[in-house]
């Protein structure tokens, strides 16, 4: 069972640099999500997508774009990379986008480091 | 400032000893979730709370939803070097198309 597939694990950019964080799901969700995780920050949300053709912002969207051209992936973009970029990457998905009676499947997570 | 402020931040005990981690918000929540993350995974869903004062018990784990739905805590009675790792509390609200809010994290140590 592949449930949510993150790539890559690892990556560095240099500052300035573009490039495109890929997340795949196999279990036909309609919600899905992308966090970013700092120390003492928890996970802050991103963008999230309700569904295909469907995506909002979170709470830290600034340089960072996302579509959903298909039920199944929801890739992040990163412009312009720059240090404060620097974390790790969660995507989630999930049968609807609620707490309460789902749970939500996250990735194992994307490291990055910008330079 | 975040909407879930965890405390405490970090927590080292000795193994068979009780601790409580406290999540605490000034918002209400339709539903709140504990998660557990171990190092290089993505959180683990622990459990769901969704009625004010609801206790819920996971083997040696007791969760409790606060009666007005705004804070939450986890207790661990008899920790093991096995609970050791990340907890975090997420609630559910009608902000950001109640998708979850994460707290900033309780990072427990368990010493044998």
């Amino acid at each position: 069972n592949a449930g949510v597939t993150q790539t890559p694990k690892f990556q560095v950019l240099k500052t300035g640099q573009s490039m495109t964080l890929q997340c795949a799901q196999d279990m036909n969700h309609e919600y899905m999500s992308w966090y970013r995780q700092d120390p003492g920050m928890g996970l802050r949300l991103i963008h999230y997508s309700v569904g295909a053709g469907i995506t909002d912002q979170g709470e830290v969207p600034n340089g960072y774009n996302v579509s959903r051209s298909t039920t199944e992936d929801f890739p992040l973009r990163l412009l312009s990379a720059a240090p404060s970029q620097t974390s790790v990457y969660f995507c989630a998905s999930s049968y609807n986008g609620r707490g309460s009676g789902n749970t939500i499947y996250f990735g194992e997570g994307s490291w990055l480091t910008v330079v | 400032t975040q909407l879930l402020e965890q405390s405490p931040q970090f927590l080292s005990i000795q193994e068979g000893e009780n601790l409580t981690v406290y999540c605490n918000s000034s918002s209400v929540f339709s539903s709140l979730q504990w998660y557990r993350q171990e190092p290089g995974e993505g959180p683990v869903l622990l459990v769901t709370v969704v009625t004010g004062g609801e206790v819920k018990k996971l083997k040696r784990l007791t969760f409790q939803f606060g009666d007005a739905r705004k804070d939450s805590s986890l207790h661990i009675t008899a920790a093991q070097p096995g609970d050791t790792g990340l907890y975090l509390c997420a609630g559910s609200a009608l902000r950001a198309g109640n998708m979850l809010t994460f707290g900033g994290g309780t990072r427990l140590m368990v010493k044998p």
